[in-house]
Formats: structure tokens, sequence, C-alpha cells
């Protein structure tokens, strides 16, 4: 089982639509989450943290069920712009090192 | 200007040659780590380092080597490449002094190509 696991895709929405992304972790002790957000051939920028409380940016929401192991991104109201891979980021399973394991990204097309 | 800077940003060579990729950063953090892109692999990564003194295998090491020149300097050789190290090759920094397992920041990339 892969560390983190995420739906490739792709997802194709409408503009305006509101489009949910899940990513499973598979080590309970993780600590930090994190959504970035990459480009086509570019690099990955991050988007927002994960807190446990969930947490919110504008039209994108984060959440985290550690129950459950996984963490979700919400994004409403979809733009052309919100057109990327979406990576899913857990810290390693040797924690405090500032290691992070990325999943292999969801991509996402907003159509007009 | 960018914090973490890499070049090249496009690199084409040969089987068998000593291929060097740089990075500087001006954000001031002492962990730096390079990984490699190949696509629906995610990223991977190849070596990390703490400070200057400090420096870790990542999970794909084999055929790559690094130097920590400076705290704001992190480069990366490939000795001998070989076509299956074609890949987009990111540097990345973070800082530890606001707590472990903070976000980490990415350079531009360089693109690898050997033939």
């Amino acid at each position: 089982r892969k560390e983190v696991e995420q739906d490739p895709g792709p997802f194709n929405v409408p503009e305006g639509a509101t489009v949910a992304f899940n990513c499973t972790y598979s080590n309970s002790a993780s600590q930090s989450f994190f959504w970035y957000r990459q480009d086509c051939r570019k690099e990955p920028k991050l988007l927002m943290s994960v807190y446990s409380s969930g947490n919110e940016d504008g039209r994108f929401t984060a959440q985290l069920n550690r129950a459950s192991q996984y963490i979700s991104l919400l994004i409403r109201d979809s733009k052309l712009s919100d057109s990327a891979t979406y990576l899913c980021v857990v810290n390693s399973l040797s924690s405090n090192t500032g290691k992070l394991i990325f999943g292999q990204g969801t991509t996402l097309q907003v159509k007009p | 200007d960018a914090d973490v800077t890499q070049t090249p940003r496009n690199r084409i060579t040969k089987t068998g040659k000593r291929i060097m990729l740089e990075c500087s950063q001006t954000k001031g953090h002492d962990r730096m780590y390079w990984y490699r892109q190949d696509p629906g692999l995610g990223l991977r990564l190849i070596y990390y380092s703490f400070d200057v003194k400090d420096i870790n295998k990542g999970e794909i090491s084999d055929g790559y080597s690094v130097s920590r020149q400076a705290q704001a300097k992190f480069s990366l050789s490939l000795e001998s490449a070989i076509p299956n190290q074609t890949a987009l090759y990111f540097c990345a920094t973070s800082d530890p002094t606001r707590g472990d397992n903070q976000p980490q920041h990415f350079g531009d990339g360089t693109r690898l190509s050997i033939l």
C-alpha cells in the first residue's frame, strides 16, 4: 500500500461547479498535512496546510479525518484557473525530520 | 527574484556524462531537499540536508550524489548519467525554526533529458 494515495483523475468539471478530492494516508502517526497545487511541468506550490479542525481559504476548504486517515480538499465555484494537479502531502514515517511524502496528484480540468 | 533558484532550467546530455544541477536559496532555511518527478510516480526524494554537515539519502539515492557547499547552496550530481534518470528535478527548502514538519518551498525545476 502506498503511504499516500490519491485518485489521479482527471476530474472534468464545468466552471462554477463544486469539486472534492480525497486522499488517504497509511501512517496513523502522521502529524502534518498539506495540499499543494502543481501546474503542468511547473513546481509544486503550497495551497494550504490542513489542520485538525479543518480550515478554509476563500473557495478552498481542507478537512482532516484522523480516524479514517484521510484528508480532503473542496473547491467551490470552480474557475478555469483552478485547472491543475493537486498533490496531497503528509509528513513521513520518520517524524521530526522535515521529510514529506507526496501523493501522485489528482488532475482537475475546469471547462468553460 | 525567486527564493529558490535552480540551474540549469533545461539540459539535454548523453549517456555516461557527468552532470551537476545547482540549487541556491535566499530564504535562509537550513533544510534542503532534492526530488525527481516522473509521470505517474509523483515526487520522490533523492537526498536531503539539514545543514552543511548533515546529508542524508532519500528513497532513490543510487546513481546520485550531493554537496552542501553552504547553507544557501545544495547541488546534485549524476556521475555517469543514464537514460532512466531523465526526469524533472526539483530542489526544495524548509524552515525547522518554525517547528518540525513545515511545508517545503520549491524551485522552478530542472528538466533533464539523457539520450
